[in-house]
């Protein structure tokens, strides 16, 4: 079944310095690629997304790649701020010619950002 | 635009007791997932819901069951609460026709089992 693999938190940055967050994946088909965003003691919010291979995702100076060839989707900002300290999720779904219509998320990494 | 939105927003319940959670979809969508979200760990599908039928279901027993109405607002329900029932329960609605089929999550209810 489809799986969701993320780097191992907690991860702690300075202001402006650059973040990765690792995901990959194991998917049948060619799903849809996700990060959702969690501030303390709210919902998920949708960052950003892909479609299909090779398509770079971005919003809010955020970006990911969908590499087919490694199953990759690497959360990455140049510059991060102490308000982008929240928990990340890499998720992916869609119909992808089949009939499972889920999300399946990672376990979450959380970021803090240091001023 | 009203974004997805769910009731109550904190419940306390029972151990044997049963619940109800409410969501609105986003002004548009048709369709409405449910996902549960234990505390440090990512969400996991319960069902969703299209055309007020069940179109898909995740490992879950049937203690957890759920509706869909006409103007697409869903309930989720769960009958004789377990303490491992305890956790955010997160709505997320979408449109069938999109073709990345993104979801949008409302703000959660976290249910307390005692």
């Amino acid at each position: 079944g489809n799986s969701v693999t993320q780097m191992e938190g907690p991860v702690t940055l300075s202001e402006e310095a650059f973040l990765t967050i690792n995901c990959t994946y194991t998917a049948t088909g060619y799903p849809s690629l996700f990060w959702y965003v969690q501030y303390p003691g709210e919902g998920l919010q949708l960052l950003l997304k892909a479609t299909k291979a090779d398509d770079k995702g971005s919003n809010k100076g955020f970006e990911a790649t969908y590499r087919k060839e490694t199953t990759s989707f690497h959360l990455e900002k140049g510059s991060v701020q102490v308000s982008d300290s929240a928990v990340y999720f890499c998720a992916l779904g869609g119909k992808s010619g089949g009939s499972n219509y889920k999300l399946t998320f990672g376990k979450g990494t959380l970021l803090t950002v240091n001023p | 635009d009203a974004g997805v939105t769910q009731s109550p927003t904190h419940l306390i319940k029972t151990r044997g007791q049963q619940v109800t959670l409410r969501c609105s979809p986003k002004s548009g969508h048709d369709t409405v997932s449910w996902y549960q979200q234990a505390l440090g760990q990512g969400p996991q599908f319960i069902f969703q819901y299209y055309e007020e039928e069940e179109r898909q279901r995740g490992n879950f027993p049937d203690r957890f069951s759920g509706h869909q109405f006409p103007n697409y607002s869903s309930e989720l329900n769960v009958n004789a609460l377990l303490l491992g029932d305890s956790a955010l329960y997160l709505c997320a609605s979408s449109l069938v026709l999109t073709a990345a089929y993104e979801q949008y999550f409302g703000p959660g209810t976290r249910l307390t089992v005692t």
